[in-house]
């Protein structure tokens, strides 16, 4: 089984700051590792995912994450916010499976609070 | 092309009620996924749907239902609603492939009073 541990459930920053939201992992198998965020009122929309090869993945909209397999972590990370970054960001892992897309293991989420 | 939509947007049942829910997936996608996301949680996972089998289930009780259709489109049925059922309830379609990535639609958004 896996499971996602978000270590922080509010993240307040200013902006043009840098931010980091921490993500942990815990499973017995090889997993693919995702992140989403969830603008108000809206569905899930990705921003970035590990599957293989380099440990730094970037993605949309500037923000970047590292997997580190020997700490169980894919934290995510942004170099500078802005205003319209404020969402719910949900990391999330899928085990290794052969056939179709592997169900999602979401993390509890963690609101990113960008202020003026 | 469109994406994933959903079904009624809102809606208010009463305990003990049936409910029905769609979802209409991204052209050309042949698996649907349901993922329940109570308020201030991470979404779970319901079940899984491919070529209008159930491939895969989390957690839920047996009165968590779907049907996927010819088309790709799927329904979530829950049948007693119970209070704790109150949730957004999310769908997401994907190309069948372990690689695939999976397009969520906006929500349904249900009450249960």
């Amino acid at each position: 089984a896996q499971s996602v541990t978000q270590l922080d459930s509010q993240v307040p920053v200013f902006e043009e700051a840098p931010v980091e939201l921490r993500c942990n992992y815990s499973s017995s198998v090889s997993v693919y590792l995702f992140w989403y965020v969830q603008y108000p009122n809206q569905g899930l929309q990705l921003l970035l995912k590990y599957l293989s090869g380099s440990t730094l993945v970037k993605g949309i909209n500037g923000f970047e994450a590292e997997f580190n397999k020997s700490q169980t972590s894919f934290h995510l990370r942004k170099p500078s916010v802005h205003i319209s970054d404020t969402a719910e960001y949900f990391c999330a892992v899928s085990a290794h499976r052969y056939n179709q897309g592997g169900k999602l293991i979401f993390g509890q989420g963690t609101e990113l609070s960008v202020k003026p | 092309e469109t994406g994933v939509t959903q079904s009624p947007t809102h809606l208010i049942k009463t305990r003990g009620q049936q409910v029905t829910l769609r979802c209409s997936s991204q052209s050309g996608h042949n698996t649907v996924s349901w993922y329940q996301q109570a308020l201030g949680q991470g979404p779970q996972f319901i079940f899984q749907y491919y070529r209008e089998e159930e491939n895969g289930r989390g957690n839920f009780p047996p009165r968590f239902s779907g049907l996927q259709f010819p088309n790709y489109s799927s329904e979530l049925n829950v049948n007693a609603l119970e209070l704790d059922d109150s949730a957004l309830y999310l769908c997401a379609s994907s190309l069948a492939g372990y690689l695939s990535e999976q397009y969520f639609g906006p929500g349904t958004r249900l009450t249960v009073t």
